[in-house]
């Protein structure tokens, strides 16, 4: 079965600096992809970023980027220049290739942004 | 695209009361998922659909819950004698098969068993 870990319950950040994010996860199989979704107290779960793992290129939305490391099995998720919207609770997320249904997501991380 | 709408936000219930909860997917989406939120924990698969068709279900689902999709639209999940422990928020998604990684979410309903 595959886990999702997240170890930072809550990381805290000022406005226009970079916090990054950490997540491991654990599978046996070679194909499948990643993901960090966003929860702001709205509720709703927001796509930040994916990365499939046959991609070596780590993957890079405007002010969001990755650090896919696939034999460590490792995932990271860098804010830069982080603003007070930002503030959230950060999901990472996990998908088998062959199942495209499930999502398995970690614990969560808060971020916090401060003026 | 209005999204993915969810309907109640909020229920409050009596233990061994049924409760149902609708999600409205994206118009054109064929897919849709049901998650499961408990507070503190990131959410938790309970079951998709493709079109009409069911296609898994968890193992967190036991017998007391259904979720049915008749026409390949809309979903409602059913929760029958509910207990204490059912108390969570309830997501619904949505996603067409075409761009199948990215799921849309609604805001969820939270679900209070007293």
């Amino acid at each position: 079965a595959q886990t999702v870990t997240q170890s930072q319950p809550e990381m805290s950040v000022q406005e226009a600096e970079t916090v990054t994010l950490s997540c491991t996860y654990d599978t046996s199989e070679s194909d499948y992809y990643l993901f960090w979704y966003k929860q702001p107290p709205s509720r709703q779960m927001i796509l930040v970023i994916r990365q499939e793992a046959y991609k070596q290129q780590n993957a890079t939305e405007n002010r969001f980027s990755v650090n896919f490391q696939k034999a460590a099995k490792s995932f990271s998720l860098k804010i830069s220049d982080s603003q007070l919207g930002d503030a959230a609770m950060y999901f990472c997320a996990y998908r088998s290739a062959r199942r495209w249904g499930k999502l398995q997501f970690g614990a969560g991380t808060q971020v916090v942004v401060t003026p | 695209d209005t999204g993915v709408s969810q309907d109640p936000r909020h229920k409050i219930t009596k233990r061994g009361q049924n409760v149902t909860f609708r999600c409205d997917p994206i118009s054109e989406h064929n897919r849709l998922y049901w998650y499961r939120q408990t507070l503190g924990q990131g959410p938790e698969f309970l079951t998709y659909f493709q079109n009409e068709a069911q296609l898994e279900k968890s193992r967190l689902l036991s017998d007391r819950f259904s979720a049915e999709r008749p026409k390949g639209s809309f979903s409602t999940l059913e929760i029958q004698r509910t207990e204490q422990g059912d108390s969570a928020m309830y997501l619904c998604a949505s996603s067409d098969s075409a761009t199948n990684e990215k799921l849309f979410f609604g805001s969820g309903t939270q679900l209070s068993v007293l």
